[in-house]
Parts: structure tokens; C-alpha cells; sequence
């Protein structure tokens, strides 16, 4: 079971240089969320889908760009990367709707650092 | 943005020992979750709490849903050196979307033998 799948693990950019990491889900979820953790301050919802073609922002979405074409993928785009964007990044897909469809799977994450 | 108070932010406790960490919040969840998320991994949900004042077991692990609807603890009794890791507590506000969690900071557990 592949469940939630990030590429790549490890990334180092330049200040400035465009990147997108990929996520895929195979559970046939409605809702894809990416989040970045920083130390000391929890996991904090970058931009979220609630169904293919249809994304909306979180709590930090500024350097970030989304698209849902399909329901399995949902990449996430750095145009211009800076080093404040140094973190790590995680991709998750919930069912939806009420209750247990709540419940979201994590993928293992993608550890960025921007020189 | 919305806080969640986690803590205390980490513990070094003695294998065979209980261990509890409790969230609290501002406003009002209609879900907490517990989550464990091990060195180079990410978060796996432990237990999920949907009413005021459940209280959920899984193994080891108890958490309980807070009656007020803003608070949950997470208690792990007789530990042992696998429960290391950081413990985050997740929230649902009421008008948020299931994609739309907040995460505490985290407790970081350490087990010695």
C-alpha cells in the first residue's frame, strides 16, 4: 500500500531557482493539504484541495503556487526560492466530509534547503 | 492564525513510567486528533476523537476529547523505548474544511531505560 508518496526526500536550491515537489495519493482522496515544519513550531497549512480543480490557501501560502488536475497528484511550486523557505514539507490526503473522513494520512516529507 | 498550546514541550522519563501532554486552544474543535511522527518520517494518527468528552484507547495510549471542546490530553501508560518521538495534537475548527487541521508544537518524548 503506497498510500502517500512525496518526491523528491532531499532537495538543495539556490535563492531564486523554481522547483515543484510532487505528491500522489492513492486512496482516492477528496482532500490533498500541504503543510512545512519548522522547529519549535508545529506543522502550519501552506495551500489545501477539497477535489480536483479546486485549491485554496492556508495559513502561510505566500512563495507557493498549487493546481489539482487530478485527484491523485497535487504538486507544489516554489517560483523563486528563498532561504526563509528552508523547512520540510509534507503532503496529506484525507477522505473528507465528517468524521472518520477527517482522519489525514501524512507522506514522509520533502527536506528543503535553500542556500 | 489560530493557536494550539502543546505541552510541555518535551519529556525525558524513565522506561516503565505513565506519561500525559495535554493541548489547549482558543476556540472550539469539533476534531482533535493525536499524532506520532518518528526522526525522518511523517505524522501517523494515533487516535481520533470526534465528540466532547470521549475518551479513546489504543493499546496503550488514552486520549480524551475535553468537555468545553477546547482541550484534549494524550496519556501513555508504562512506556517503553519505541514510544519515542514528538507527539503532535491536531485540531478541526467547526467551519474549517477536513483539510484544514492546526497542529500544536509538539512534545518531544524521550524514554531511557
Amino acid at each position: 500500500n503506497a498510500g502517500v508518496t512525496q518526491t523528491p526526500k532531499f532537495q538543495v536550491l539556490k535563492t531564486g531557482q523554481s522547483m515543484t515537489l510532487q505528491c500522489a495519493q492513492d486512496m482516492n482522496h477528496e482532500y490533498m493539504s500541504w503543510y512545512r515544519q519548522d522547529p519549535g513550531m508545529g506543522l502550519r497549512l501552506i495551500h489545501y484541495s477539497v477535489g480536483a480543480g479546486i485549491t485554496d490557501q492556508g495559513e502561510v501560502p505566500n512563495g507557493y503556487n498549487v493546481s489539482r488536475s487530478t485527484t491523485e497528484d497535487f504538486p507544489l511550486r516554489l517560483l523563486s526560492a528563498a532561504p526563509s523557505q528552508t523547512s520540510v514539507y509534507f503532503c496529506a490526503s484525507s477522505r473528507g466530509s465528517r468524521g472518520s473522513g477527517n482522519i489525514q494520512y501524512f507522506g514522509a516529507g520533502t527536506r528543503l534547503s535553500v542556500l | 492564525g489560530q493557536q494550539l498550546n502543546q505541552s510541555p514541550q518535551s519529556m525525558f522519563i524513565q522506561e516503565g513510567e505513565d506519561v500525559s501532554m495535554n493541548c489547549t486552544s482558543s476556540s472550539i474543535f469539533n476534531t482533535w486528533l493525536w499524532y506520532k511522527q518518528d526522526p525522518g518520517e511523517g505524522p501517523v494518527l494515533l487516535i481520533a476523537l470526534y465528540k466532547a468528552g470521549e475518551l479513546t484507547s489504543n493499546g496503550r495510549l488514552t486520549a480524551q476529547f475535553g468537555i468545553t471542546r477546547k482541550d484534549s490530553f494524550l496519556n501513555i501508560s508504562a512506556s517503553i523505548p519505541s514510544d519515542v518521538g514528538i507527539y503532535f495534537c491536531a485540531g478541526q475548527l467547526r467551519t474549517g474544511t477536513a483539510s484544514k487541521l492546526t497542529f500544536g508544537t509538539g512534545t518531544r518524548l524521550q524514554v531511557t531505560l
